[in-house]
């Protein structure tokens, strides 16, 4: 079974900090994404990576950044937490676009 | 620009009850559609894929439908359980990392 793992289940953070998210699979995918998801949006596409050290911006990058040093690794950085970042992150994994996404289980963040 | 709509937003059944999820989408070109199925607190498992060529697929007591003709799908429960409780999202791919578009789901509950 695939795993996706991610660092927190629930992070509180004050406005203007670092955040980092990590997220860990285990099944060699390459492709790796972040979502986030509110109520009423569905979710939406922050930035994917393809490859190790590959990324692209999805739909929302503004406020984000990535880093994908390894293949199982990819992580979400929030250069500086704003309130309107308080959301649920997804990570997810896929073996490729046309795949099945495998989804960890999220991570709410609260940001005050 | 491409859409995916999902109704009801919500739903309320009897243990036992069947019932239907919609999905319309002006995705376009279209390569696959899915469907979702996220437990609270949780994120999203795959529950069926289906590609242009497939109208009917089965995934135990759910089954999918999709008319390509339309751009309509729809999620069929049959005999529903408390566990199937969950939020139901449709997410329909164009081909390519950027090019999934999810909807904002359906909240299922099923009570006693």
């Amino acid at each position: 079974d695939v795993k996706v793992t991610q660092s927190s289940r629930y992070l509180v953070k004050r406005t203007g900090e670092k955040v980092f998210l990590e997220c860990v699979q285990d099944m060699d995918h390459e492709n790796m994404f972040w979502y986030r998801q509110d109520p009423g949006l569905g979710l939406r596409l922050i930035y994917f990576s393809y490859d190790v050290k590959m990324k692209e911006k999805g739909d929302i990058p503004e406020g984000y950044s990535v880093s994908r040093e390894k293949k199982e690794r990819f992580s979400l950085i929030l250069e500086s937490a704003s309130t309107n970042q308080t959301s649920m992150y997804l990570c997810a994994s896929s073996l490729s676009p046309y795949y099945e996404q495998y989804f960890g289980p999220g991570t709410r963040l609260t940001v005050t | 620009k491409n859409q995916v709509e999902q109704s009801p937003q919500s739903l309320i059944i009897l243990e036992g009850k069947n019932c239907t999820l919609q999905c319309n989408y002006t995705v376009s070109p279209f390569s696959n559609l899915r469907w979702y199925k996220q437990d609270t607190g949780r994120g999203p498992v795959s529950l069926t894929i289906m590609t242009f060529s497939e109208n009917t697929k089965s995934n135990g007591r759910y089954t999918a439908t999709l008319d390509a003709d339309t751009k309509q799908s729809s999620l069929h429960i049959t005999a529903s359980q408390l566990s199937d409780s969950a939020s139901y999202i449709c997410v329909v791919s164009s081909g390519g990392y950027q090019k999934v578009t999810f909807g904002t789901g359906t909240k299922l509950q099923v009570i006693p």
